[in-house]
């Protein structure tokens, strides 16, 4: 089956640095990807769409010069929290879609300190 | 705005037990629902998926209805076992006209299955 991989599994970082999570679609070619955000005993939240050749599209309340996404390749999608702050700290879930089915990867979690 | 709910929030059963995990949504105008199970500090598991044409899906031991015009689902585990203990989650598709892909989640219920 379908299998997408996140690095990092988890980070803890110093407030207001920057940090990388990558997603990966193993074994197939994604054209479109999703970032969630999960809070603890929260719902999923959808961040952004993340579209292979082209920007971002962002939910409501997101700040994209925040969050930002580079889908530079069919396989790999990129999500940068920039100057992160204690209130960043979250699991962040990305997917990607092959045909109708979105798969996901086993999340980041991300503490800011 | 769509909202899902999943009700119970936490749920804890004997083994052996069959069960019913709930999910509403508030308008039925979805493109297909899907159930997800997430197990502590992993990402998601894709169970069951139904076409809103659809009116139930089965897999194994795991049922999913669907009733759109009431705006629910349901998951049914059938002998559930100690490894069915995670957290399962809900999300619908909305029905978008410009073809969001966006889902929507419920908070999910916490399932533990006492051995």
């Amino acid at each position: 089956g379908a299998v997408v991989s996140q690095h990092p599994s988890w980070v803890i970082c110093k407030s207001g640095t920057s940090v990388k999570i990558e997603c990966r679609s193993l074994d197939f070619q994604a054209t479109t990807m999703f970032w969630y955000r999960q809070f603890p005993k929260q719902s999923l939240m959808l961040m952004a769409t993340s579209n292979e050749g082209s920007k971002a599209t962002y939910e409501q309340g997101v700040e994209k010069d925040k969050f930002l996404i580079n889908h530079a390749s069919l396989t790999l999608s990129t999500l940068t929290v920039t100057s992160a702050h204690p209130e960043d700290s979250s699991f962040y879930i990305c997917s990607a879609r092959e045909f109708e089915t979105q798969y996901f990867g086993p999340g980041t979690r991300l503490l800011v300190l | 705005k769509q909202e899902v709910t999943q009700i119970p929030a936490a749920l804890s059963v004997p083994e052996g037990e069959n069960l019913v995990l709930n999910c509403s949504f508030t308008d039925s105008a979805i493109y297909n629902l899907q159930w997800f199970r997430q197990d502590p500090g992993k990402g998601l598991t894709s169970l069951l998926l139904i076409q809103s044409s659809q009116r139930e899906q089965t897999s194994g031991r795991l049922n999913a209805s669907l009733d759109k015009s009431s705006g629910r689902s349901t998951l049914y585990i059938a002998a559930s076992q100690p490894g069915d203990s995670a957290t399962y989650l809900c999300a619908v598709r909305p029905w978008d006209q410009c073809g969001s892909e966006k889902l929507v989640f419920g908070k999910g219920t916490k399932l533990t299955v006492n051995p």
